[in-house]
């Protein structure tokens, strides 16, 4: 089925270690996006991409980085996570103009 | 900064049951507006979006409204079913890449 795939599916770190989230979409969108989701709070942006090639801080930005591989993909990485990290992620994406987001099924990430 | 609320946090209706689902925001400046359904443990589905130039959109027993010189859009859900319980997002895009979300809702019908 087309859509938003993300793996993992549930990750378990320790602190300071690093580790990449992967997100792949196959409807040919140009824009994708990083949120994380926190118990009573609303998804927040993490980094975005509008496009192949380009990408830009959202909300809480601090302590990830992210890469636009190809259109397809778009991927997270936690360089030293810490337990402040820990949320579920969820990669979403856009074609430019429609205005409606696709998201994955999300990323359970516990930083002990 | 766009502030999205959405009140109740959680409601419990028999079924059969209409219910109205509210979300609030404070910039009158948005570009789309877009109810999501979320159920445990998985992603969100995109149920309704609401262009800026539009009042409603439907899709068979829901109803959304936009009004936004109040900052304000309904969910209407008609007939509940147990089957609907699920938590209802709002987001709300001032441009191409600022959606604000509101913390949802959490609904239950009971049997």
């Amino acid at each position: 089925n087309a859509g938003v795939t993300q793996t993992p599916k549930f990750q378990v770190l320790k602190t300071g270690q690093s580790m990449t989230l992967q997100c792949a979409q196959d409807m040919n969108h140009n824009s994708m996006y990083w949120y994380r989701q926190d118990p009573g709070m609303g998804l927040r942006l993490i980094y975005y991409s509008a496009s192949e090639g380009t990408t830009d801080k959202g909300e809480v930005p601090n302590g990830y980085n992210v890469s636009r591989l190809n259109k397809r993909e778009f991927s997270l990485r936690l360089e030293s996570a810490a337990p402040s990290q820990t949320s579920v992620y969820f990669c979403a994406s856009m074609l430019t103009g429609s205005g409606g987001y696709t998201f994955g099924s999300g990323t359970r990430l516990t930083v002990v | 900064k766009q502030e999205v609320t959405q009140i109740p946090a959680a409601l419990s209706v028999p079924e059969g049951e209409n219910l109205v689902l509210n979300c609030s925001f404070t910039d009158s400046a948005i570009y789309n507006l877009q109810w999501f359904r979320q159920d445990p443990g998985k992603g969100l589905t995109s149920l309704l979006l609401i262009q800026s130039s539009q009042r409603e959109q439907t899709s068979g027993r829901l109803n959304a409204s936009l009004d936004k010189s109040s900052g304000r859009s309904t969910l209407y859900i008609a007939a509940s079913q147990p089957g609907d319980s699920a938590t209802y997002l709002c987001a709300v895009k001032r441009n191409n890449n600022d959606m604000r979300f509101g913390a949802g809702t959490r609904l239950t019908v009971k049997p």
